[in-house]
């Protein structure tokens, strides 16, 4: 069965120290892996999508990378408005559907 | 180029009651999926619609519907409402069936008493 599991459930940090997002999958057949943001009351925002084992992506203080079994979400010198939910998910070669993790919350304290 | 509008935005209704819940796609998409998303759980697959039909579907009952019109907006229906189908549901719109980005709205929170 496909799944999609995403560690720590919940995060607090103080603005600047860095940490991890962890999102471990187990699918048939990856199509690809998608990163969204989502914050309170509103829809998921599309981050990044990965692609193949060993691929990363950037964009301002967050960066993707992909293995085979995990991917992971870094979060550099956080700033308070990158509190939010952090989604993961799989979209599999055998369907159209995404399946989502359950976010990992983040609260970045002033 | 307009976002993806649902509504309504909040909804309270009574075991055993009909709700319809409405979606309009971003400009250029032809693709519409409609998702669930319990507090405190990441989104579940509801269905997909491509140009008017059912494209795949998830593990919910048949007293879950929907439709695409040909402006490729949708409309998402639940018959006999349950309390567990409180929820918020989400609509994303993507420019294809095949399409590996999708474009959510904000949702509609559902509320069964």
């Amino acid at each position: 069965e496909d799944q999609v599991t995403q560690s720590p459930e919940a995060l607090r940090l103080q603005e600047g120290e860095s940490s991890s997002l962890n999102c471990s999958y187990t699918v048939s057949g990856l199509r690809g892996l998608f990163w969204y943001r989502q914050d309170p009351g509103k829809g998921p925002e599309f981050l990044f999508t990965l692609y193949s084992a060993g691929e990363e992506k950037e964009k301002e203080r967050l960066k993707a990378t992909l293995t085979k079994k995990e991917s992971f979400l870094h979060i550099t010198a956080p700033k308070p408005e990158d509190s939010a939910t952090y989604l993961c998910a799989v979209q599999t070669n055998t369907g159209n559907q995404f399946y989502f993790g359950t976010g990992t919350s983040l609260t970045v304290i002033p | 180029e307009t976002g993806v509008t649902q509504s309504p935005t909040h909804l309270i209704k009574t075991r055993g009651q009909q709700v319809t819940l409405r979606c309009s796609s971003q400009s250029g998409h032809n693709t519409v999926s409609w998702y669930q998303q319990a507090l405190g759980q990441g989104p579940q697959f509801i269905f997909q619609y491509y140009r008017e039909e059912e494209n795949g579907r998830g593990n919910f009952p048949p007293r879950f519907s929907g439709l695409q019109f040909p402006n490729y907006s949708s409309e998402l229906n639940v018959n006999a409402l349950e309390l567990d189908d409180s929820a918020l549901y989400l609509c994303a719109s993507s420019r294809d069936r095949g399409s590996e980005k999708l474009f959510f709205g904000s949702g509609t929170q559902l509320s069964v008493l």
